[in-house]
């Protein structure tokens, strides 16, 4: 089957850095990808990898180790609206996306 | 960049009559929409997958004469939940993808929709 782990819940503090850590069993790859939720929203989206390697994108950046199964997301100086839920998804071989259950940040002060 | 438009936003309806919800794509053709339900504190669930001019594709256990999808048009497709029952109350998000088959690889997600079934 296809199966997403990513930890259910993590707590950090402003100012701090943390790494949101995903791992993926799916049929076929075609991407890998991170969201943003916030309580009552719907999920935005943040980054996309589909090569081995980081892609920075400001305070966020995301990784990819294909031949692992695996992917992080960092979060830098972290700010107080970072509290939120982040979702990792994988596009399978049939493009359809496999989601995470994500993993739920609280940020302390 | 893209937009996603839902409508309603939340709605409350009684048990048994039915509910539509319009997702569209505000600035952009999407020629693949999906469906998705969320539970409180749960990942999101493909419900359907439906591409312009065709009949959805459910996913496995979802009811498809309960959870009527049209996708008439490259920027419109509703979702129509007949016969609701409080079971259904639920968020309900869209997403649009554009480009052709598999080679867009942005989904662009609509706010929701607050389902509520009394």
């Amino acid at each position: 089957g296809q199966n997403i782990d990513q930890p259910t819940e993590m707590t950090a503090t402003e100012g701090a850095i943390v790494q949101i850590n995903c791992t993926y069993q799916t049929s076929g790859f075609n991407g890998l990808f991170w969201y943003q939720q916030h309580a009552g929203e719907a999920p935005t989206f943040l980054s996309y990898n589909v090569l081995d390697g980081l892609e920075e994108k400001g305070r966020f950046s995301s990784f990819l180790s294909r031949s692992k199964g695996y992917s992080y997301l960092l979060l830098k100086e972290l700010q107080m609206k970072d509290s939120a839920s982040y979702l990792c998804a994988v596009r399978d071989s049939n493009y359809q996306l496999i989601w995470g259950a994500g993993t739920k940040l609280i940020i302390k002060p | 960049g893209a937009v996603v438009s839902q409508h309603p936003s939340r709605v409350i309806c009684k048990s048994g009559t039915s509910v539509k919800i319009e997702c569209r794509s505000l600035d952009f053709q999407a020629t693949t929409m999906f469906w998705y339900r969320q539970f409180p504190k749960k990942s999101l669930m493909l419900m359907a997958t439906s591409n312009e001019g065709s009949k959805a594709t459910y996913e496995q256990g979802v009811e498809k004469d309960k959870f009527l999808i049209n996708h008439a048009s490259l920027t419109l497709s509703t979702l129509t939940v007949t016969s609701a029952h409080p079971e259904d109350s639920s968020f309900y998000i869209c997403s649009a993808r554009r480009g052709i088959g598999g080679m867009s690889y942005e989904q662009y997600f609509g706010p929701g929709t607050r389902l509520t079934v009394t």
